[in-house]
């Protein structure tokens, strides 16, 4: 049973126009949700948070919102670059009881392609 | 420049024969993860360890062990590996109670199994 989802495998976008990537949940427990980047042949890059309690966070071209009544959140990129283009990965986290570790669940990722 | 390391970056091996992968930080970071990969799937945790504290989950197959010797290096063992285990294998790290549970992953392992 997923607990993250992302529904859309593939998105095409063009250079210096939008790019919005989705991601909903069925947890309610998660307390931050992470969004990773990846390339081929490397591992997952942090790209940007936000706390469950919080619905905005934004990082220069990256804003990530969240909509805890619907357990949706979206990444969105203004304006996208080529160089944007790789694997996107949706994560929730929470904390293991009594540790300081995390525990992360990913999506299955969406590959955004920016063209030129 | 600090950072996790996976050596090496592709494994083969034969059903049945044992493997270890090599994980390495030198981000000084007390909790490193394993996860399993395979492909178009979400990364799927296997164990951390939080310091020297072993934490599997629930559904990671007994085939899968891991090792921790010291604070930079974590070691995944497949003891009999079967063609279902090929897969990129990821290591992460985070530091003790690090902001919203942020994982630096190394580039991963990805090993086949003939």
């Amino acid at each position: 049973d997923q607990q993250v989802k992302q529904n859309s495998p593939s998105l095409s976008v063009q250079e210096g126009r939008i790019s919005i990537l989705n991601c909903d949940y069925t947890n309610s427990m998660f307390d931050y949700f992470l969004w990773y980047k990846k390339y081929p042949a490397e591992g997952p890059t942090f790209l940007i948070s936000i706390s469950s309690i919080k619905d905005k966070n934004e990082d220069g071209r990256f804003t990530v919102f969240l909509n805890k009544s619907a357990k949706h959140l979206s990444l969105h990129i203004v304006p996208s670059q080529p160089g944007d283009s790789a694997v996107y990965f949706c994560a929730a986290s929470r904390p293991y009881s009594g540790a300081g570790s995390y525990q992360l669940t990913f999506g299955k990722g969406t590959k955004l392609s920016v063209i030129p | 420049d600090a950072m996790v390391i996976q050596n090496p970056r592709y494994q083969v091996t034969q059903f049945g024969k044992p493997v270890t992968l090599s994980c390495s930080q030198t981000l000084n970071h007390n909790v490193m993860y394993w996860y399993q990969q395979k492909s178009s799937q979400a990364p799927k945790l296997l164990f951390h360890y939080y310091d020297k504290d072993f934490n599997n989950e629930a559904d990671t197959p007994d085939n899968f062990q891991s090792r921790r010797p010291n604070t930079s290096f974590c070691f995944l063992d497949i003891r009999s590996p079967g063609l279902g285990d090929a897969a990129m294998y990821l290591c992460a790290t985070s530091r003790d109670r690090g902001t919203g549970g942020e994982q630096y992953f190394g580039p991963g392992t990805r090993l086949t199994v003939t």
